[in-house]
């Protein structure tokens, strides 16, 4: 069953503590991504990455870091620089990166105790 | 419109009736655009998609409407039903690798 999967669904964090959150997908797709959704509000982007080994900041990149050392795997990973770290993370992947449609995961909900 | 940041913006219909969700977009050279359909707890899923070369575009129910001159998006969907209550974004792209998302419009259909 092709697909991009999310884990684990409900994290919690210490502060002060590094965590990070999976993406993997199975849809030979190029382009993969990670956005941040807050209550009530859009989603934005976190970093992008179009091929493997290269990846780029989005618009709220502070407090994150990513890798991608495969073209299936896109962990995000959320350290303790992030100050306001709890909210709805969304991976999605996409297979050109370039105005082609992207699929999300069912995403990870993080919260800092 | 829409802008992120702001509190999502609600629509409410009774069901069987048409809903129409809009959505202003920012960058006149953004050449594509998606509505996706979210539902509480869950990523987004794929509507409908337009290019920039087309002014309408229909699927299954939904319609999809491009106006260029104001640059504003809009979701028709007919005959809307519960199981179409979610939050719907617009999504913008503007040629290189990144989305951008609207805030969204939270759809509740009445029964």
């Amino acid at each position: 069953d092709g697909g991009i999967t999310q884990s684990p669904k409900y994290l919690f964090r210490k502060e002060g503590q590094n965590v990070t959150l999976s993406c993997e997908q199975n849809l030979n797709h190029d382009a993969m991504y990670w956005y941040r959704q807050d209550p009530g509000q859009g989603l934005r982007l976190i970093y992008y990455s179009q091929i493997v080994n290269d990846f780029q900041k989005g618009d709220i990149a502070e407090g994150y870091s990513v890798s991608r050392e495969k073209k299936e795997s896109f962990p995000l990973t959320v350290t303790s620089a992030q100050k306001n770290p709890t909210a709805f993370y969304l991976c999605a992947s996409s297979l050109q990166g370039l105005a082609t449609e992207a699929f999300f995961g069912q995403g990870t909900r993080l919260t800092v105790v | 419109g829409e802008s992120v940041g702001l509190h999502l913006p609600t629509l409410s219909v009774q069901e069987g009736d048409n809903s129409i969700i809009n959505c202003a977009y920012s960058n006149s050279a953004s050449d594509y655009f998606i509505w996706y359909k979210q539902e509480s707890g869950k990523g987004p899923q794929f509507i409908i998609d337009i290019r920039s070369n087309m002014d309408k575009r229909q699927g299954q129910r939904v319609t999809v409407l491009l106006n260029k001159t104001v640059k504003h998006l809009s979701l028709q969907i007919a005959a809307t039903q519960p199981g179409d209550s979610a939050v719907y974004f617009c999504a913008e792209n503007i040629g290189g690798n990144q989305f951008y998302f609207g805030t969204g419009t939270s759809l509740t259909v009445i029964p």
